[in-house]
């Protein structure tokens, strides 16, 4: 039979563009989070990370926000670049007892010339 | 590269085949694990080891078997898997639990 593929939301945005991906985290409690990128073909590569203290971090063309209250994370990419194209995930870390990272489901970003 | 490094890339077995996939951090990493990714599901952790010892079995099937001998090295023994068990399999390592992952290229394991 046909198998069915996991389902994911896509961003689709021209070069120059910023983009933002958004996410919602489960676990009150996480304490650490961070945002990955997958390329075809490859490992999810880190991002940028932040820490349950803070609201805003900022990196290299990236910036991640974070608010408590509604669980939300985002991740902004500014002037996005075709090489951006990937499939980007959020993690929180379950800190719980025992501490474990906790995938979200991914977007994906196709950036046009 | 991340550092993590893992072998082989592509693996095709069948059902009653017994196989192993092989990581290997150089970043002097305490703690490593193997995820699988498919294309069903977002990425499931299935084992975590922490400074060699196994701190969680994700309510993985017996037909994988984790081994770390040491912190560097960590092996995932495959036997009877079966079709749906077709995936990538990725490694990561990080300097302790709570801490960022590295991730390796995955293997991508068909199972016929």
């Amino acid at each position: 039979g046909e198998s069915v593929g996991l389902h994911l939301p896509t961003l689709s945005v021209q070069e120059g563009d910023n983009s933002i991906i958004n996410c919602a985290y489960s676990n009150s409690a996480s304490d650490y989070f961070i945002w990955y990128k997958q390329e075809s073909g490859k490992g999810p590569q880190f991002i940028i990370d932040i820490r349950s203290n803070m609201d805003k971090r900022q990196g290299q063309r990236v910036t991640v926000l974070l608010n408590k209250t509604v669980k939300h994370l985002s991740l902004q990419i500014a002037a996005t670049q075709p090489g951006d194209s990937a499939v980007y995930f959020c993690a929180e870390n379950w800190s719980t007892g025992f501490q474990k990272l906790v995938f979200g489901t991914g977007t994906r970003l196709l950036v046009s010339p | 590269e991340t550092g993590v490094t893992q072998t082989p890339r592509h693996l095709v077995m069948g059902m009653t085949n017994k196989k192993s996939l092989k990581c290997e951090q150089h970043l002097g990493h305490n703690a490593m694990y193997w995820y699988k990714q498919s294309a069903k599901k977002p990425l499931e952790l299935m084992f975590v080891y922490n400074f060699k010892e196994q701190t969680e079995n994700n309510s993985v099937p017996s037909r994988f078997s984790p081994e770390c001998p040491n912190s560097s090295h960590l092996f995932l023994h495959l036997h009877t898997l079966q079709p749906e068990d077709s995936a990538l399999y990725l490694c990561a390592s990080s300097q302790e639990q709570g801490t960022e992952q590295f991730f390796g290229p995955g293997t991508r394991l068909t199972v016929l």
